[in-house]
């Protein structure tokens, strides 16, 4: 049973555009939703994260959207940049130790 | 300041065959987590461990072992590895648990393949 769905799993932008990544969580468990960056051959690094009290929160040019009452939440890069290239991952913790993540999506930026 | 740091970088192993994969991290954290990542199935947990000298399994622990003898490492077996095993290993540690303000720190993986 996959607890956490994120779609699309490839995405393609054009620079200056704006890239959503959508996550879907059943487990009403969980209380903590934050997002990963993944580059090629490193590991994933922490890039925002939200808690369910708030409907919204803003890094930057990212934004979550978090919509409790339909368990779903997403990510917005606000003027994507080549640089934004990467493999982004969703996941939802619970406070007992273990994050569940979703099967991530490749976001490509072009020129 | 390291963080996290795992060992070897790549292996290539026979089906059947043993190895152990280090992590460590120098951020004094509490937990340590074995992920794999393999194509389109996003970071699959392995196994865990909440302290030093405590484990415990995860999503997906069949045909792993691990160890956590001290607190800043945290070691990852194959007894007998299978061509199912090929995949890209990640360690990760966090301060306490993955509550907020707690967030995963990951190493930059070991690409393990399995003949």
């Amino acid at each position: 049973q996959q607890q956490v769905k994120q779609s699309p799993q490839s995405l393609i932008v054009q620079k200056g555009g704006i890239s959503i990544i959508n996550c879907a969580y059943e487990n009403t468990a969980f209380d903590y939703f934050p997002w990963y960056q993944q580059f090629p051959g490193k590991g994933p690094a922490l890039l925002i994260a939200i808690r369910p009290d708030v409907s919204e929160k803003k890094e930057g040019r990212f934004t979550i959207s978090f919509n409790k009452s339909a368990k779903q939440f997403s990510l917005h890069i606000m003027d994507s940049q080549p640089g934004d290239s990467a493999t982004y991952f969703c996941a939802a913790n619970t406070n007992a130790g273990k994050s569940t993540f979703g099967d991530g999506t490749t976001l490509t930026v072009k020129p | 300041n390291a963080g996290v740091t795992q060992t070897p970088k790549f292996r290539v192993l026979k089906t059947g065959q043993s190895m152990t994969l280090l992590c460590a991290q120098d951020m004094n954290h509490e937990y340590m987590y074995w992920y794999r990542q393999d194509p389109g199935m996003g970071l699959r947990l392995i196994h865990y461990s909440v302290g030093e000298g405590t484990t415990a399994k995860g999503e997906v622990p069949d045909g792993y072992n691990v160890s956590r003898l001290k607190k800043q490492n945290f070691l990852l077996g194959l007894e007998s590895a299978a061509p199912s095993q090929t995949s890209v290993y990640f360690c990760a540690s966090s301060y306490s648990g993955t509550g907020f303000n707690s967030p995963l720190h990951f190493g930059n993986g070991t690409r393990l393949t399995v003949t």
